[in-house]
């Protein structure tokens, strides 16, 4: 599709489980961010990349979180030891790199995946 | 440090009455941009505007306006003539303006608009 894809769509994890939320963004688009969503609010940032490397991750609230673009596509979202407060809504948008004066900051977002942890 | 606030949580209309959904910001930048977003219940964001800080100009598109008032920091939208398909969460967020890092956006907390028949 021509849209952000993310996968799965609904998580529910064990508490302490592992997971791993991914992210298929535009096809070109090289700045891909991470924003979690508590129930009730607004989307917090995350995680930054441009291609493969990870400019900005000052928005992980833990080191539990871990994000990674290899290629400078598809991203995952690794979340590990999960805890109750982790439950939320995973968003993942995508962006042409802004030019110096250019419009292209525009950052489609994809459907996210909403993680509940019991 | 970058604020939002949408001081409405939830607005209830009937359908064809117009409404306005605030936004409040705040900002060191002397250029950022400004965005409206529509969440419908299906949960993907989508982009309605954007609005950089050199533009003060109103733009309408269809039922839909925006006034950007720099000197009171506001960024308000105005549907007309709303209609039950608006119904959605709508979210205002910022962004400054960066050549290589991070356009992070700062959202709102978001007002639930509710458009009854």
């Amino acid at each position: 599709g021509a849209g952000v894809s993310q996968s799965p769509r609904y998580k529910v994890a064990k508490r302490g489980q592992d997971v791993a939320l991914r992210c298929d963004p535009i096809s070109g688009h090289v700045s891909l961010f991470w924003y979690q969503q508590a129930l009730g609010q607004g989307p917090e940032f995350l995680t930054y990349f441009q291609n493969e490397a990870q400019l900005d991750k000052s928005g992980l609230p833990s080191d539990r979180f871990f994000a990674e673009r290899p290629e400078g596509s598809v991203s995952t979202l690794k979340i590990q030891r999960t805890q109750q407060e982790d439950s939320a809504v995973y968003l993942c948008a995508s962006s042409l790199p802004l030019v110096e004066v250019g419009p292209n900051n525009e950052q489609f977002f994809g459907p996210g995946t909403r993680l509940t942890v019991l | 440090a970058q604020k939002v606030t949408q001081a409405q949580t939830e607005i209830s209309v009937v359908e064809k009455e117009d409404v306005t959904l605030d936004c409040v910001y705040e900002t060191r930048d002397t250029t950022y941009y400004l965005f409206w977003y529509k969440q419908p219940p299906s949960g993907e964001l989508v982009f309605l505007i954007r609005r950089n800080s050199f533009d003060e100009q109103n733009e309408i598109s269809g039922r839909y306006s925006w006034n950007f008032q720099k000197s009171t920091s506001s960024f308000n939208f105005t549907i007309t003539a709303s209609q039950v398909v608006d119904s959605a969460v709508y979210f205002c967020a910022l962004s400054g303006l960066r050549i290589q890092g991070a356009q992070k956006l700062v959202f709102g907390q978001g007002t639930r608009l509710t458009i009854n028949p």
